[in-house]
């Protein structure tokens, strides 16, 4: 079965912070691997796309790696901000077909 | 382009109504997808379209959920008749293989609840 953990499940960091979130997957035959940002109440943003080939993407203030032969993924965010206070999910891509982790939920004290 | 727009935002139902959920996709995407999200199950994947056609409906939890994409500018959701644990955040996503690399794209959602 095709499943996708995220630790921490909640993540409370003063306000400078770099900070790293955690995705693992139990099944490495992989298209791509995306982490999305979830404020309350709105949908999911797309943050970064890795594709299989790759193994990291950068945007900004924002790093994420994919190691396939571990089934993991990380994302890092440096020097956190207020602002970046929401829930984080990976998911990750089999065949069109989207699986997601539970999120991380981050909040960053000012 | 405005971005996937789904309506309504809110829906406040009573049980054994019917729900239509109702969906734009970004100009151009071949793909759409219908998720729920539920703070018990999280986020799982109802239904996907490819070129309008449904490829795969496995995540449709019953007979009572339709899904149908006329064209390549709208889809539905319809839930009939709608049961309380039906409540939850219905989302569309849309997405472009011949474009770019599969990033999803999702709208702010419809909250549904049934009473």
């Amino acid at each position: 079965k095709q499943e996708v953990t995220q630790i921490p499940a909640a993540l409370s960091v003063p306000e400078g912070e770099n900070l790293v979130l955690n995705c693992s997957f139990t099944d490495s035959a992989i298209y791509n691997l995306q982490w999305f940002r979830q404020d309350p109440g709105k949908g999911l943003t797309s943050l970064l796309l890795i594709q299989s080939s790759q193994r990291e993407q950068t945007s900004g203030r924002l790093n994420a790696s994919l190691d396939k032969s571990s089934g993991r993924s990380t994302l890092y965010i440096a020097a956190s901000q207020p602002g970046d206070s929401a829930t984080y999910l990976c998911a990750v891509e089999y065949g069109n077909k989207l699986v997601f982790g539970a999120g991380t939920i981050l909040r960053v004290k000012s | 382009d405005a971005g996937v727009i789904q309506s309504p935002r809110h829906e406040v139902t009573e049980m054994g109504q019917e729900v239509t959920l109702r969906c734009k996709p970004i100009s151009g995407h071949d793909y759409l997808f219908w998720y729920r999200q539920t703070m018990m199950r999280g986020l799982e994947l109802l239904i996907y379209f490819n070129n309008n056609v449904p490829i795969d409906d496995s995540g449709m939890p019953e007979d009572r959920f339709s899904a149908k994409m006329p064209n390549a500018s709208f889809s539905t959701l319809k839930i009939q008749p709608s049961e309380p644990r039906d409540s939850a955040v219905y989302f569309c996503a849309s997405s472009s293989w011949r474009e770019d690399t599969g990033e999803l794209f999702f709208g702010e959602g419809s909250r549904l609840t049934v009473l």
